[in-house]
């Protein structure tokens, strides 16, 4: 299975703080990689797909960028809505593998 | 409104059965791949089981293979996913959620039900 190693676990930010999350995958997997955000006790939400694609009624503050198999979600703007966990996840190869999660935490 | 919502989740004994449902709304059902993801208490999300939007082909993670089957009525908009053999390493949430329009079952996930829970314990 792809592995997907997401750095850092967890991050400590204020509003109004620019947020870098990193997404390493194990092998190649194009651009074939989505974002998620998810608050205690719901269920995930659709950020993006194709590295970089924002989904339908997502803040274009939120941004995603590829390198190789390094892949990276950016916050420009830390807004108090967006305080959760953030999962990356690769669909070029069956399993679609998730990363283990970054939270994001007030400071 | 896409609307997902899952039933079915309780407590189960080790080595017993659960099936879970998920009743589909708000889109046409028959068109779309369908998934179900499930997370740990705790910890990170994580694939079960993915089926076309026939039905004709149904991919699992290897730890729920030959335990777990996934299956679909086009009929009544609903997804279903049959747990048998379970284990305490069987306890999480189980999402059911929908694959995008033109996509493969193999892929990301863009509506997510609320997600039911399953506690597997003696």
């Amino acid at each position: 299975d792809v592995q997907m190693t997401q750095s850092p676990s967890t991050l400590s930010a204020s509003v109004g703080d620019r947020v870098t999350i990193s997404c390493r995958a194990s092998q190649s997997v194009s651009d074939w990689v989505a974002w998620y955000q998810q608050k205690p006790g719901k269920a995930p939400k659709l950020l993006m797909s194709k590295a970089s694609s924002l989904a339908n009624g997502v803040p274009s503050r939120f941004s995603g960028s590829e390198s190789g198999t390094e892949f990276t979600l950016t916050i420009s703007s830390l807004q108090p809505d967006d305080f959760a966990t953030y999962y990356c996840q690769q669909y070029n190869n069956y399993p679609g593998t998730f990363g283990q999660g970054t939270k994001v935490e007030i400071k | 409104e896409v609307q997902l919502l899952e039933s079915g989740g309780g407590l189960a004994q080790p080595g017993g059965s659960l099936r879970l449902s998920c009743a589909a709304s708000g889109f046409t059902f028959d068109r779309y791949a369908m998934g179900w993801v499930r997370q740990a208490p705790g910890k990170a999300l994580s694939w079960v089981s993915s089926i076309t939007f026939s039905g004709g082909a149904a991919y699992y993670a290897v730890s729920v293979k030959g335990r777990f089957t996934i299956s679909r009525d086009n009929s009544q908009n609903t997804l279903d996913l049959q747990m048998n053999s379970l284990s305490v390493d069987d306890t999480a949430v189980y999402y059911c959620a929908k694959v995008p329009e033109g996509y493969s079952s193999s892929s990301f996930f863009d509506q997510w039900g609320q997600g039911t829970l399953v506690t597997v314990s003696s």
